[in-house]
């Protein structure tokens, strides 16, 4: 079975620091990946996806996410966070014939 | 545009007690969803429907019962409700099913947090 791991699960930073969070997914195939936030008290949004192409990815917000399909990696990336990046990042991947599976989501918490 | 719609949006329920969970979408969408969302392990399926008229198992249906009452809504039922039911809930659309297109982001709901006691 396909699983999706998020190796952090709490990050404090300070604004305009750097920010990368990583995921790593198990199947071996052709792979569609995602990145979803979930700012305090909302639901869950799309922030950027990977369906083929260019592996470097650009989402909302200055977001951005690197595939690398050699590590099975799909990390997330952002230069200068700040204060309103405060979310829970959840990274998603979905292979052919399977469904959509979630990582066990990384908390941020960005200190003015 | 509401988008998704889930009631209640909080709740507390005695262990044996049951509940339904009510959602609904106005995006036209086919395909829906119910997820659980527990500290450390993301969103696990419970159960979806690929389409009006039919439902389908996810990750962890055990407990759960679901309805497809028409194209907008979609509701999830406990029957019996237990501890290890205490969660948040989430309702999700996407435009055809994620497992049949790749172009199909989920639309999710604000979410319902249930606890069991």
């Amino acid at each position: 079975a396909q699983s999706v791991s998020q190796h952090n699960h709490h990050v404090i930073l300070s604004e305009a620091a750097s920010l990368e969070l990583g995921c790593n997914y198990s199947y071996g195939g052709t792979v569609n990946l995602f990145w979803y936030v979930q700012y305090p008290g909302q639901h869950l949004q799309l922030l950027l996806k990977y369906f083929s192409g260019d592996p470097l990815v650009k989402g909302i917000k200055g977001f951005e996410a690197e595939f690398i399909k050699s590590k099975f990696s799909f990390n997330l990336r952002k230069p200068s966070v700040q204060w309103s990046d405060t979310a829970e990042y959840f990274c998603a991947v979905k292979a052919a014939g399977n469904k959509l599976t979630f990582g066990g989501g990384t908390r941020v918490l960005v200190k003015p | 545009n509401a988008g998704v719609t889930q009631t209640p949006k909080f709740q507390v329920l005695k262990t044996g007690q049951s509940m339904t969970l009510q959602c609904a979408q106005d995006m036209n969408h086919n395909s829906m969803y119910w997820y659980r969302q527990d500290p450390g392990m993301g969103l696990r399926l419970i159960y979806y429907s690929a389409s009006e008229g039919t439902t389908d198992k996810g990750e962890v249906p055990n407990g759960y019962n679901v309805s497809r009452l028409n194209k907008r809504e979609f509701s999830l039922r406990l029957e019996s409700a237990a501890p290890s039911q205490t969660s948040v809930y989430f309702c999700a659309s996407s435009q055809i099913l994620t497992e049949s297109s790749y172009n199909s982001p989920l639309h999710f709901g604000n979410g319902t947090r249930l606890t069991v006691t």
